[in-house]
């Protein structure tokens, strides 16, 4: 069974760092690109970053470029979004997805989300 | 940049038919694809690449597109499917996924 599962959102301040994790588990992780989305309260989704299965490619919406950086660690099975210099509009549950391919491609699995709070 | 517009709200009687529009300037060139969300659940896969239903969805559920606007279409209606329904394109001039607005599903 596929299963996505975020972890490491919490309330921090505004400027601050924080990292966040997705364990992957029911599929061979390194074939499959992946995905950041973010749900800002009573919000709509919002893409924030994909990653090709292989590392090479990686894609960021306006929004976070140069202030958050996906990654990935094929050996650990592992998605990272290490966010840096964050503001209160970046408040939102993030979700991890998998996608259906290696490179671009809608996301079939999700998980269940962590939330990320910022304040000052 | 790509945006994609849908109708915040759409309510429809049980066993009607709902029609949500997602529309953008010759989306029919592009593969849409669709999410249902339930409150306080993660989204799902409804519809890929314009109108393939992911198994486990329901045949009463499906899409089309073309021109400018992609239609998810859901008959016999339920009250199950109160949620929020969102579209999404990858715009490969840019680089980026797209989501719409969202709408959301009221059954009466």
């Amino acid at each position: 069974e596929v299963q996505v599962l975020e972890s490491g959102g919490r309330l921090v301040q505004t400027g601050g760092s924080l990292r966040l994790s997705c364990a992957a588990s029911g599929f061979t992780f390194s074939n499959f690109a992946m995905n950041w989305v973010r749900q800002a309260p009573g919000k709509g989704l919002e893409w924030v970053a994909s990653i090709s299965g292989t590392d090479v490619n990686t894609y960021y919406a306006d929004s976070v470029e140069g202030r958050f950086t996906i990654s990935r660690d094929n050996s650990k099975n592992t998605l990272y979004l290490q966010m840096d210099s964050l503001r209160t509009e970046d408040t939102a549950v993030y979700f991890c997805a998998k996608s259906r391919r290696m490179d671009v491609s809608l996301f079939d699995y999700w998980g269940q989300g962590t939330l990320v709070t910022v304040s000052s | 940049s790509y945006v994609l517009t849908q109708p915040p709200s759409v309510s429809v009687a049980p066993g009607k038919t709902a029609r949500i529009s997602c529309k953008e300037d010759n989306i029919g060139d592009k593969g849409v694809h669709w999410y249902q969300q339930k409150p306080g659940q993660a989204p799902i896969l409804l519809i890929s690449y314009d109108s393939d239903r992911p198994s486990g969805i329901p045949d009463r559920i499906s899409g089309s597109n073309s021109g400018n606007t992609a239609t998810l279409t859901i008959s016999r209606v339920e009250a199950g499917d109160e949620a929020d329904y969102y579209c999404q394109v990858w715009d490969s001039t840019t680089d980026h996924w797209v989501f719409g607005g969202g709408t959301k599903l009221t059954v009466l």
